[in-house]
């Protein structure tokens, strides 16, 4: 079965830029989403179809998506983007989720 | 605005069975999957399953077919999660999750999420 992997922690200075990564085998053939999920609260979706942002989610965050690696970028990390990050691909019929990767900005 | 609501929690015996809801509002129900999704304490996103409201067509996740089952009262914009013969090990908090618009958002993103339902299996 398909699988995505993510390094279970970045961490990053205020100001810098985060990248965060989700690996699969031919990912870039594949639409990747990315959700923030703070505690205590469900996830939000940040970035999906790879590139694309839904509205009310700041600029700072970016995404790409190609050969076997699919990137969320934050620029500028701030202290409230402290978060666990979720990539998420739909594989035929089934939903994958990477298992995820906190964010600490410090 | 879209809503989509959970019962805030839930506790059962071992061997027992529960069925959360998500009351879903400010969209058309039918034109959208509702998906659900089990986090255990401290751990990351499971795909349970999803239901496309249209035709009930569901699918479920490897490690909860023949567990669960998911279905929906289009009358009542309603989605439904059975969980049956309860573990101790199923105590999670479960989240119901809208579809995006699958002309608009492609690869099954899901931009609506319940607030979740806590679910503690104890005797």
């Amino acid at each position: 079965s398909y699988e995505v992997t993510q390094a279970p922690s970045v961490t990053v200075s205020p100001g810098q830029t985060a990248s965060i990564t989700c690996s699969g085998e031919q990912l870039g053939e594949k639409y990747v989403s990315w959700y923030q999920q703070k505690p205590g609260q469900p996830p939000v979706l940040v970035i999906y179809q790879d590139t694309e942002r839904p509205s009310g989610i700041p600029e700072r965050f970016s995404g790409s998506n190609s050969g076997n690696t699919a990137t969320l970028t934050l620029r500028g990390a701030q202290t409230t983007d402290e978060a666990d990050y979720y990539c998420q691909v739909w594989e035929t019929t089934t939903i994958i989720f990477g298992g995820g990767t906190k964010l600490t900005v410090l | 605005e879209v809503l989509l609501v959970q019962p805030g929690a839930d506790m059962r015996e071992p061997g027992e069975s529960l069925t959360i809801s998500c009351q879903t509002s400010g969209y058309t129900f039918s034109d959208h999957w509702i998906t659900w999704v089990r986090q255990k304490a401290g751990r990351g996103l499971e795909w349970m399953g999803r239901i496309d409201p249209t035709d009930s067509y569901t699918t479920y996740g490897p490690s909860f077919q023949g567990h669960v089952t998911i279905s929906t009262d289009r009358s009542t914009a309603t989605a439904y999660l059975h969980l049956r013969s309860l573990k101790s090990s199923d105590t999670a908090i479960y989240y119901c999750a809208r579809r995006g618009d699958p002309e608009a958002m492609r690869g099954a993103p899901f931009d609506h999420w319940g607030q979740g339902t806590r679910v503690t299996v104890s005797s």
